[in-house]
């Protein structure tokens, strides 16, 4: 069963505009962890926010925060004020808890398009 | 300091063919992962080293044997490569530091198995 979920395939969001991008994930672990990478079509994978599930408040990166709603289950990435650079890939991906040792899986992606 | 290093960058490989893929960090990690990522798909765990000296399955470890030599290095071998092992395979390592958990990514490794 997919753990994570993304069910925004491509979205498109005008310069300058804020895009919210969905998440959702499903554990029985009480100690979890949630992560933001972006894949620009270079390929390479681009560390962009972590949020542990016992931190209080949701994490934020400058111009990156992610909207942490345990009880939803789920970790929302926002970007505001987005750039043409920001076009790209970007993968929610979950640690998993106590027993798992640092093991991280991914969801299937949502690709960005920023429109000048 | 390098980060984490993968060769070869390429390679194509005809059925049942063997080969090993290396990966390296210089960063003092413990953990080390390898993913794939197929086209227009997310990344899938194939294996993950929490530490020297283990190993773990992670989603798709069939068809796949790894060896995490020492700290630096993890390797990922095919034993007889099949075209759906085409893809991108991705080395990571982790650590943890203030702020939380944080994975660094290789370039990866495109292979093409005819």
């Amino acid at each position: 069963a997919q753990k994570i979920t993304q069910t925004q395939p491509g979205m498109f969001v005008q310069e300058k505009e804020a895009v919210t991008l969905d998440c959702t994930y499903d554990t029985s672990d009480q100690s979890y962890g949630l992560f933001w990478y972006k894949q620009p079509s270079s390929g390479e994978m681009i560390f962009l926010i972590y949020q542990g599930s016992y931190d209080e408040q949701n994490a934020t990166e400058g111009r990156y925060s992610l909207n942490f709603q345990k009880a939803r289950k789920s970790a929302n990435l926002v970007i505001s004020a987005s750039q043409l650079g920001d076009s790209a890939m970007y993968f929610c991906a979950m640690r998993e808890g106590e027993t798992s040792y640092d093991k991280v899986i991914f969801g299937p992606g949502t690709s960005l398009s920023v429109i000048p | 300091n390098a980060g984490v290093t993968q060769t070869p960058k390429f390679q194509v490989l005809k059925t049942g063919q063997s080969m090993t893929l290396q990966c390296a960090q210089d960063m003092n990690h413990n953990s080390m992962y390898w993913y794939r990522q197929d086209p227009g798909m997310g990344l899938r765990l194939i294996y993950y080293s929490a530490s020297e000296g283990t190993t773990d399955k992670g989603e798709v470890p069939n068809g796949y044997n790894v060896s995490r030599l020492n700290k630096r290095e993890f390797s990922l071998r095919l034993e007889s490569a099949a075209p759906s092992q085409t893809s991108v395979y991705f080395c990571a390592s982790s650590q943890w530091a203030a702020g939380g958990l944080k994975q660094f990514f290789g370039p990866g490794t495109r292979l093409t198995v005819l």
